[in-house]
């Protein structure tokens, strides 16, 4: 079956620190991979794609299909970045979204 | 752009009793989807239409669940009649490319 796996329900960093999130895929071929967030009172949005290659505040994810993994990085946690972090992929040929259980990262100050 | 907009953002009702959810997508979008968030989980598709057809609803309990999208515009989800394991937050998203999902703020459905 089609999985994401988020190993970390919970993960908690100090401010400053740097933070990784891991993100796991079961599927073949060339699934598409991404990161959603959902900060606090607000929508689920999409934080980046693994085909445009961006940072989007200061985060990145690298696609390791080797290792079926999308891990999200970012070097110095900030407060703002307190939120819930879902994993999602679009299974090749597909346009639905499977999802992640999900992470709630929380930054210590 | 205005957003993916959810009525009602609340509902509370008991088992055995129907609900129905409406959504409206960004203007412009052609596809729409349902989700299904429990507690502690991600979401999960329900329905994913292409303008007004189904694409894919493989995971659509359809003995109580239906869902419509008249016009490809606005689409509505109802449960007839709700079980207890159906208390969610149901979610609704629309795309114009694939991957882009955009999603509306939620209705979280009580049931007692």
């Amino acid at each position: 079956a089609q999985r994401v796996t988020q190993p970390e329900k919970l993960l908690s960093v100090f401010k400053g620190a740097p933070v990784e999130l891991k993100c796991n895929y079961s599927y073949s071929g060339s699934p598409e991979l991404f990161w959603y967030v959902q900060y606090s009172r607000q929508r689920l949005q999409l934080l980046l794609r693994h085909i445009s290659r961006e940072s989007i505040k200061g985060f990145t994810a690298d696609l390791n299909k080797g290792e079926t993994s999308f891990h999200l990085k970012k070097p110095f946690a900030q407060e703002e970045d307190s939120a819930m972090y879902y994993c999602a992929s679009t299974p090749s040929g597909a346009q639905k979204l499977v999802f992640g259980q999900g992470t709630r990262l929380t930054i210590n100050p | 752009e205005a957003g993916v907009a959810q009525s009602p953002r609340y509902k509370i009702i008991e088992k055995r009793q129907s609900v129905a959810f409406w959504c409206n997508p960004i203007s412009g979008h052609a596809t729409l989807y349902w989700y299904q968030q429990i507690l502690g989980q991600g979401p999960k598709l329900l329905i994913q239409f292409q303008n007004n057809g189904v694409v894919d609803d493989s995971q659509l309990p359809k003995d109580r669940f239906s869902a419509e999208r008249l016009k490809g515009v606005d689409s509505t989800l109802k449960i007839q009649p709700a079980k207890l394991e159906d208390s969610a937050v149901y979610l609704c998203a629309s795309s114009w490319t694939i991957g882009e999902q955009f999603f509306g703020p939620g209705t979280r459905l009580t049931v007692l």
